[in-house]
């Protein structure tokens, strides 16, 4: 199975921070790669499909990069509702895997 | 309102069997793949299984094979994962979703509450 590994695990930003959240593949994936965002105690949410579409509704301060092996997750302008925990999802290959996620806390 | 609605989550015993349910509404349920991810407490979110939408496909993660299985109702609008013989690691929040196509990529684009399952004695 491809594995994906998030960097960082964790980080702290402030309101108004630019944040990146990078996931890399263990072999090229093309650009089959989706971020998801999901926040306690709820259901996981589509941020960005095909590694740089930006979902439906979706503010466009995210934005995601990469082809092949590395790929980025990055939010322009952090906002207090963007605290959370990210993760990104291969779905280049069965069986799908998902990063081991990456947890937005307030600095 | 395009959603999906996950049933079924229970305690049961290791080596037990539970079935769980995904109710779909607000969409054309035939005409798209669905999937279950589930999330052991704590942990990081786990893609389990996948079908197409006539049901001729199915995937799985390798730690559930040969002992889930998931499968669909069209008629019925209904997504069910069949789970046996099963372990304390399955343990989890069951999430079902559904798998947008768009240009060949898939996209879980639309997510149920979650039902929970706990397997212990």
């Amino acid at each position: 199975a491809i594995q994906m590994t998030q960097s960082p695990s964790s980080l702290s930003a402030s309101v108004g921070d630019r944040v990146t959240i990078t996931c890399r593949a263990s072999q090229g994936i093309r650009n089959d790669l989706g971020w998801y965002q999901q926040k306690p105690g709820q259901a996981p949410k589509v941020l960005i499909y095909a590694a740089s579409s930006l979902q439906t509704g979706v503010p466009s301060r995210f934005s995601g990069s990469g082809s092949g092996t590395d790929f980025t997750l990055t939010i322009s302008s952090l906002q207090p509702e963007d605290f959370a925990t990210y993760y990104c999802l291969q779905d280049y290959n069965y069986p799908w895997t998902f990063g081991q996620g990456t947890k937005v806390e307030i600095k | 309102e395009v959603q999906v609605v996950e049933s079924g989550g229970d305690l049961v015993q290791p080596g037990g069997s539970l079935r769980l349910s995904c109710a779909a509404s607000g969409f054309t349920f035939s005409r798209y793949w669905m999937s279950w991810v589930r999330q052991a407490p704590g942990k990081g979110l786990e893609w389990v299984a996948n079908i197409k939408e006539d049901g001729s496909e199915k995937y799985y993660v390798d730690s559930v094979k040969g002992r889930f299985t998931i499968s669909r109702d069209n008629a019925n609008n209904s997504l069910y994962l069949q789970m046996n013989s099963l372990r304390a690691e399955d343990t989890a929040v069951y999430y079902c979703a559904r798998d947008r196509a768009v240009a060949g990529r898939f996209c879980l684009d639309t997510w149920g509450q979650g039902t929970p399952v706990t397997v212990s004695s």
